[in-house]
């Protein structure tokens, strides 16, 4: 079945500085990776996702990048805000179904 | 605000009881997911229904069942709980079923066994 990586486990940045976490699956049939932000006491949010047939994906501040041929993906944040501060999580699904999330990333912005 | 609702926010019980977990899924979505969040082992994939019907299984123990109902809302039983079962217990719900669509995540259901 599929696996997924995820690294760091934690990461602190200055506030203003930018901010990449990254992952690989294992499953070349894996086809969606979205990317989730869980603050404390909450369930995750979606923040951003792609589709294994685009290979750079951008939100204002946050962006993803997809290399299908390693299979790996990564999260990049700009201009990190301490709003930021949370757990990231990648994940990796073919068609929908079965997603399997990375083990995630604790993110601290500090002032 | 993900739109998809669960309740109850906290549930304390003791070994060998059963409980159920109610989810309500966003406004048109007719897929609900389950996942199960411990310490140790992060967001694990429990099982997904679509329209009623079961469409995949992760590593949903055989103590776990669920099911969807027609007003699409659904319901995770957990019974001969073990203490090793205290965890963070999330549905999420997407609009499609093999499609790649977002899923959103309700803010889950915090179960402590004693």
């Amino acid at each position: 079945g599929e696996n997924v990586e995820q690294h760091p486990s934690t990461l602190s940045v200055q506030e203003g500085d930018s901010a990449v976490i990254k992952c690989t699956y294992s499953d070349s049939a894996s086809n969606y990776f979205p990317w989730y932000k869980q603050e404390l006491g909450k369930g995750p949010q979606l923040i951003i996702d792609i589709r294994s047939n685009v290979g750079e994906k951008k939100d204002q501040r946050i962006a993803v990048t997809l290399n299908k041929t390693a299979k790996h993906f990564s999260l990049h944040i700009t201009e990190t805000q301490p709003e930021d501060s949370a757990v990231y999580f990648c994940a990796a699904s073919a068609d929908g179904q079965n997603f399997v999330f990375g083990p995630g990333t604790r993110l601290s912005v500090l002032p | 605000d993900s739109g998809v609702t669960q309740t109850p926010k906290h549930l304390i019980t003791a070994t060998g009881q059963r409980v159920t977990l109610r989810c309500s899924p966003r406004s048109g979505d007719l897929s609900v997911y389950w996942y199960q969040q411990s310490l140790d082992q992060g967001l694990q994939f429990l099982i997904q229904y679509y329209n009623g019907e079961e469409r995949a299984k992760g590593n949903i123990l055989e103590r776990f069942s669920a099911q969807q109902f027609p007003d699409l809302h659904s319901e995770l039983n957990l019974s001969s709980l073990e203490l090793g079962d205290s965890a963070l217990y999330f549905c999420a719900s997407s609009a499609g079923g093999y499609s790649n669509q977002p899923q959103h995540f309700g803010d889950g259901t915090r179960l402590s066994i004693l």
